[in-house]
This record gives C-alpha cells, structure tokens and sequence, in this order.
C-alpha cells in the first residue's frame, strides 16, 4: 500500500480565498505530481517535480502554484480561488522502474468553490 | 496528437460473467502502459505495469495484455467488489504520462 498522504479530504470555500492542499509521501520517492480530474475525464497534470527545489508546469493552464522544499513535502496553493477551480485534485509520486515512472496516488481532495 | 482512449465508457456485467477492457494509444515513442483501478471518491490504485507488446500480466482475475497499439484488461468471473473506474496510462519518450478517461466497470450481483 502507497504511503502518501493528502489533506484535507473536503474543502468548501468561498471564492477570492487563498488555500493550500498539502500532500506528503514517506516512501522517498523523487519525483511528485499534481493532478486535476473531473467526473469521468482523464487526469490531466498541473504541476511536477523531479526533486527539491525543482518544480514544472504540466499540460493544464492553473493559476495555482508549487512548492518542493523536502523530498516528502509537495503543497499545491491557490491565490484567489474560483468557482472554475472546484474539482478533485490528485497528488502522487512515482518511483523509477528501468525506463518508467510508477506513480502511486493520494486518496485526493475534493475543492468546492463557492 | 498522442492520445489514448478506453472503451468502453462504461460496462454492466453479471457476476461471472467475464469480459475484457480496451485502451488503444497513439504515442510517438511508447516506454510502457499502466493500468489503475479507481473507487468513488479515492485516488487510483496501481494494478500492472506493462513493458513491451506480448508481455502480459496477472493479479487475481484480471490479466493484462499489451499488443503495439493497444492494451486489454480482461476480467474472468468478476465480483461485484470488482466495480470500479479502470484507467489506463501510457508513459511516452522522453517521459510524458498521458491517462485515459477510464472504464467504470459495474458488476451486478
């Protein structure tokens, strides 16, 4: 079983606030990821890190930003939240097996934006 | 465009009635695929890890295959604890991951 850990589970805010989902791992894995999905839509990647003090835009456009600090720590922070920004959000990291990364997930966090 | 896509969007079954899951993908360099289970509510789960076309492999009753466009996940005799979201991801060169939207399975008792 993966070891990585999210808080909160559910957050309901109102809009113009600043939040900060945490994610952390004791597995010790390098790389960690943040992902968006929305019922029944794929994952789309909105953020990553190969390592501390490494950190990179993913495919989807967020206003949201990243922090790696520790190797275990990877907190993902709105500025001003917005309705658009309710979703569930994903954090995982992965370990390197030959040529691929094996990503194990968190058990999410589900952002309501009022 | 790289791209991988399930079908189907979503399956009803009788309880051990086997069937199989597609995910077809178009990428310019495959590395490997994965596939996951997700529950309502819960982050995905890692199922299997497949490497190069003919490798398969097996975890209680589901058994993965990898062919050089698509994978399946086949599913012999379900339980109705089976129901879940399978995704499938492919990891592309240099290192891009790009998931499906997945198959919600749903076995009836």
């Amino acid at each position: 079983e993966a070891d990585i850990y999210q808080t909160p589970r559910y957050l309901v805010i109102g809009t113009g606030k600043k939040i900060t989902l945490e994610c952390s791992q004791t597995m010790g894995h390098d790389k960690m990821y943040w992902y968006q999905q929305d019922p029944g839509m794929e994952l789309h990647l909105i953020h990553y890190s190969y390592g501390v003090n490494s950190t990179e835009k993913g495919d989807l456009s967020s206003e949201s930003t990243v922090s790696r600090i520790r190797t275990e720590h990877f907190p993902l922070t709105l500025e001003s939240a917005r309705p658009s920004h309710t979703s569930q959000y994903l954090c995982a990291s992965s370990l390197r097996s030959g040529v691929l990364d094996t990503q194990y997930f968190g058990p999410g966090t589900r952002l309501t934006v009022l | 465009e790289d791209q991988v896509t399930q079908s189907p969007e979503a399956l009803r079954l009788q309880e051990g009635e086997s069937s199989s899951l597609n995910c077809s993908y178009t990428v310019s360099g495959l590395r490997g695929l994965f596939w996951y289970r997700q529950d309502p509510g819960k982050g995905p789960e890692f199922l299997f890890t497949l490497y190069s076309a003919g490798e398969e492999k097996e975890k209680e009753r589901l058994k993965a295959t990898l062919t050089k466009k698509e994978s399946f996940l086949h599913i012999t005799a379900p339980k109705p604890e089976d129901s879940a979201t399978y995704l499938c991801a492919v990891q592309e060169v240099p290192d891009k991951i790009i998931f499906g939207k997945g198959t919600r399975l749903h076995i009836l008792p």
